[in-house]
């Protein structure tokens, strides 16, 4: 079962907008992961926030954690049409050794 | 290699053959994992290993899910007798210990099963 649920489905914007993606889960994790996923290709991880840390950045990336809320965001800043892709975070349970993977935000960036 | 390698990319068999998916994870990396994706969907968890060691097959649908890693390094993920339902992308990845770090995709096996 999957335990993250990404928030929107899917999104489109026009290039140089920011993109916010969302994701929930549901028990204690050691860490949260997001990874970006190109039409046909392969995954790739963008960037890890571990438990105790409530904010990450990675060049235009921007990544916060609430663990009360058991919440996740991604923030894309001045979007690109390279940015299109799909958007999955990834768990890390506290008890358990697997990632578990939402179902994903399509992000549709426009030029 | 540089990176995870999956063979073969694309795989069609037919309903009632075994199939054998081969990963081959970055060199050096303990753990090793086995991920299912269907069309829209992110991926699922299969099996895990860390070395030799399969520690956690709770993922595998079905007895005719199997998986090994008999040294440690190349994994081979094997379906008996497989059923048009099986039919999906499947992806290894790989990490350096555990899941305190990025794991790494390969670039996944897609099987059809007509």
């Amino acid at each position: 079962s999957q335990q993250g649920e990404e928030d929107p489905q899917a999104l489109s914007i026009q290039e140089g907008e920011n993109a916010t993606m969302n994701c929930s889960y549901k028990t204690s994790i050691n860490n949260l992961q997001w990874y970006r996923q190109n039409s046909g290709r392969g995954l790739v991880h963008l960037i890890l926030i571990r438990s105790n840390e409530r904010e990450k950045h990675s060049g235009r990336l921007r990544v916060t954690l609430d663990t009360s809320k058991k919440s996740s965001s991604l923030l894309i800043t001045a979007s690109r049409a390279a940015d299109t892709a799909s958007y999955f975070c990834a768990t890390d349970p506290r008890y358990g050794n697997k990632l578990v993977f939402g179902a994903g935000t399509i992000l549709r960036v426009k030029s | 290699g540089a990176g995870v390698s999956q063979s073969p990319r694309y795989k069609v068999t037919k309903r009632g053959q075994d199939v054998a998916l081969r990963c081959d994870p970055i060199s050096g990396h303990v753990s090793l994992y086995w991920y299912r994706q269907a069309l829209g969907q992110g991926p699922e968890f299969l099996t895990y290993f860390n070395y030799e060691a399969q520690q956690d097959k709770s993922g595998l649908p079905n007895d005719r899910f199997s998986a090994e890693r008999p040294e440690g390094s190349i994994s081979t993920l094997t379906i008996q007798r497989t059923e048009q339902r099986d039919s999906a992308m499947y992806r290894c990845a790989s990490s350096p210990a555990g899941l305190n770090t990025e794991a790494f995709f390969g670039q996944g096996t897609r099987l059809t099963v007509v």
